[in-house]
């Protein structure tokens, strides 16, 4: 069975850091894209970043460049999302996702349940 | 990047009536669009691929329709489990944008 646990959402400080996590079981993270993706407190979905089964390409949303990093650790099977210099408008509930990218199309056919980060002095 | 911009934003309707929500991107995106559909306290869940495709296990009163830059989602004869947020997404080229939502609520 797939599945997708985030973790490490918290409380911080405008300014601050903190790195999410996304253990991912029934499949092999090598195998697909996966990506973030966020929600703030009553809002839309926000694409966040995107990487690659091989890990030969990231992408990101231009709001957080520079700021965040997607990253993996294979053995683990555990995609991270390490954000720094957060600000209030990051304040969101977290997603990772999984693309299949089936015959050059993407879609997000299994999330995760979210973890919440809420920047706030 | 592409904007998609997404009509109406609310919707009532009641439990056996059918609606239409469109989706509109701001350059031609072939047929690379997905629908969400979002209940409250959970993470979405994919209901259409590739503009037409259902997806595995999605009751077949759901439908998408559309190419390069408008889109729709049918749904024929309401249930009570269909009141939910949908969203659409493009996956032509990231960032992977998606709509603002439209909010289904039962009248």
């Amino acid at each position: 069975e797939v599945q997708l646990v985030e973790s490490g959402g918290a409380l911080v400080q405008p300014g601050g850091s903190l790195r999410l996590s996304c253990a991912a079981s029934g499949f092999t993270l090598t195998n697909y894209y996966m990506h973030w993706v966020r929600q703030a407190p009553g809002k839309g979905l926000e694409w966040v970043s995107r990487i690659k089964g091989d890990g030969g390409s990231i992408n990101y949303a231009d709001s957080v460049k520079g700021r965040f990093t997607v990253s993996r650790d294979n053995a683990k099977n555990t995609l991270y999302l390490r954000m720094n210099t957060l600000r209030v408008e990051d304040t969101a509930v977290y997603y990772c996702a999984r693309d299949p990218d089936f015959g050059g199309y993407s879609d997000f056919d299994f999330w995760g349940q979210g973890t919440l980060v809420t920047v706030s002095s | 990047d592409i904007q998609m911009t997404q009509s109406p934003f609310s919707l009532s309707a009641s439990v056996g009536d059918r609606v239409t929500i469109t989706c509109r991107a701001s350059q031609s995106i072939r047929n690379h669009l997905n629908w969400y559909q979002q209940k409250p306290g959970k993470a979405p869940e994919v209901l259409i691929s590739a503009a037409s495709n259902l997806q595995y296990g999605v009751p077949s009163r759901f439908s998408g329709s559309g190419s390069g830059t408008d889109f729709s989602l049918t749904i024929t004869s309401l249930q009570p489990e269909d009141f939910a947020t949908y969203y659409c997404q493009q996956s032509y080229d990231v960032p992977y944008t998606f709509g603002q939502g439209s909010k289904l609520e039962i009248k």
